[in-house]
C-alpha cells in the first residue's frame, strides 16, 4: 500500500453505536489531520496531530475523540452520532514542518451515514 | 465567516481551451495557498501551490497567479483535456512553523467539454 488509506471507505450507524474509523499514511510523514466534509460546504478541519501529540482541536463535539498512537495511524472514534454528523470524513498528512513544502496528501474518505 | 471563496460552483470550458478557476480570501495572515484537484469517490490530489512572496507559479499546464493585493489567486489550465474533469479546491495556511491545518473553498466543478 503506499499513500494514505483509509478504512472503511463507506459506513452506516446507529446513533448509539459505537464506531472507528482508521487511517494509516505509508510516506514518512509527522503531521496528520481529520478534515470533514458536510454536503455544500467547505472541507473543515476537525484535528492535527504532530509527532503523536495533538496540536489543533477546531471545537470538534467530544462524540468524535481521536487517537494518534504513532505517526503512521491515526483514528476516529465516533460515539452517539446525530444524523447531521453524517459526512465524508477526510484524513491527511503532511511531513509537519511547516513552510511552502509542507504539501498535505488526502486519502480516499470514509462516507459516514448516521441513521 | 468564509475565510476563502470559491464564487463560481461550476465552469464548462471546450477542450483545448484555456480553464481559469477563480478564489478569494479575507485573512490577510495567509501566506501559501493551494489548489487541489478531486474526482468522485477519491480524495482530493495536490496540483499546485504558491507562496504569498511570489505571484506566480507555473507547472505543466498548470499556473496559479496570486494577486495580494486584491486577496485574489486563479488557476489556469491551458490547454484542457477531458481528463481535467473535476471538482478543484482552493486552500490556504498560515507560515507557522510547523503542522497547520488548511482552510478551503466550497470547490469548483469544472466540466471540459469535447
Amino acid at each position: 500500500e503506499t499513500g494514505v488509506t483509509q478504512t472503511p471507505r463507506h459506513l452506516v450507524m446507529g446513533m448509539t453505536n459505537k464506531k472507528s474509523l482508521k487511517c494509516e499514511q505509508h510516506l514518512g510523514h509527522n503531521a496528520m489531520y481529520w478534515y470533514k466534509q458536510s454536503a455544500k460546504k467547505p472541507l473543515e478541519l476537525m484535528f492535527v496531530y504532530s509527532l503523536e501529540e495533538r496540536v489543533e482541536n477546531n471545537s470538534v463535539p467530544s462524540r468524535f475523540s481521536p487517537e494518534c498512537p504513532n505517526s503512521s495511524h491515526l483514528f476516529l472514534h465516533l460515539h452517539t452520532l446525530q444524523p447531521e454528523d453524517s459526512a465524508l470524513y477526510l484524513c491527511a498528512s503532511s511531513l509537519g514542518g511547516g513552510g511552502p513544502t509542507d504539501t498535505q496528501y488526502f486519502g480516499p474518505g470514509t462516507r459516514l451515514t448516521v441513521l | 465567516d468564509q475565510q476563502v471563496k470559491q464564487n463560481s460552483p461550476s465552469l464548462s470550458v471546450q477542450e483545448g481551451r484555456i480553464s481559469i478557476l477563480n478564489c478569494d480570501y479575507t485573512n490577510s495572515m495567509f501566506d501559501y495557498f493551494l489548489w487541489y484537484k478531486k474526482y468522485p469517490a477519491e480524495g482530493p490530489t495536490f496540483l499546485i501551490s504558491i507562496s504569498s512572496i511570489k505571484d506566480k507559479n507555473e507547472d505543466g499546464r498548470f499556473t496559479v497567479f496570486l494577486n495580494k493585493s486584491a486577496k485574489h489567486l486563479s488557476l489556469h489550465i491551458v490547454p484542457s483535456q477531458p481528463g481535467d474533469s473535476a471538482v478543484y479546491f482552493c486552500a490556504a495556511r498560515g507560515s507557522g512553523g510547523g503542522a497547520d491545518g488548511l482552510t478551503f473553498g466550497k470547490g469548483t466543478h469544472l466540466i471540459i467539454q469535447p
